[in-house]
């Protein structure tokens, strides 16, 4: 069964780096979000994309975050300049996008990241 | 805007016993409906969801749910809970693809 993939499994990095966090959806999905959840806390929407642009971001998603689709399988997140509360479990999702409310999501794995 | 709510932090079950995970919403326009099931260190598995019809929908590891509209409610429910179902519990709404997330719900299941 076709899965969503994330890399990697675990990022750490020192405050005010730029980290990358990369997922591949499942290759027919047209629609690709990010979402992150800190630690013991609920999964919060960051961003969806589609057709090579942002459909809707939160207001999370602020001037440090972007997204793109470099090439035809992957997605990812970049995070600018690192700060401590951005250590989170950051997830990926597609969703075929048939029909955008009833379709499925489908989670990748998650990117733990640790900023120190 | 849409929201849900997890009453619940934590459900303890013993083994063998039903289980319900509660869930309730709030959204304008038709309900859509998920529940997401995580294992530690791992990701959001989908386990079903309601998007019309029959109030009681069927998933995955034998899990169903019961749609309920005056209640405005989508409780997560087995009829005899596994050791192995112990795990963190979401119930989504989804709207125009994206989903909001409760707040979660622990299952712990005791032999």
């Amino acid at each position: 069964e076709p899965e969503v993939t994330q890399t990697p499994s675990h990022q750490v990095t020192q405050m005010g780096q730029e980290v990358i966090l990369r997922c591949v959806p499942i290759s027919n999905h047209l629609y690709f979000y990010w979402y992150r959840q800190i630690l013991g806390q609920k999964v919060e929407f960051l961003v969806s994309f589609y057709n090579n642009e942002i459909s809707e971001k939160s207001e999370i998603f602020d001037d440090q975050f972007s997204v793109e689709r470099p090439d035809g399988s992957n997605f990812t997140l970049k995070i600018r300049s690192t700060k401590l509360e951005d250590s989170a479990m950051y997830f990926c999702a597609s969703l075929s996008g048939t029909l955008l409310s009833t379709d499925t999501q489908y989670f990748g794995p998650g990117t733990r990241l640790t900023v120190l | 805007a849409q929201s849900v709510a997890q009453p619940e932090d934590q459900v303890n079950v013993a083994e063998g016993n039903p289980l319900t995970v509660k869930c309730t919403y709030s959204v304008s326009g038709n309900p859509y409906l998920f529940w997401y099931v995580q294992y530690p260190n791992r990701g959001l598995q989908f386990l079903l969801k309601y998007i019309t019809g029959d109030n009681l929908v069927k998933g995955s590891y034998g899990f169903e749910a019961e749609f309920n509209k005056s209640q405005t409610s989508f409780h997560l429910k087995k009829p005899s809970a596994l050791v192995s179902d112990s795990a963190l519990y979401f119930c989504a709404v989804n709207h125009a693809g994206k989903s909001t997330f409760g707040d979660g719900t622990t299952l712990t299941v005791k032999p």
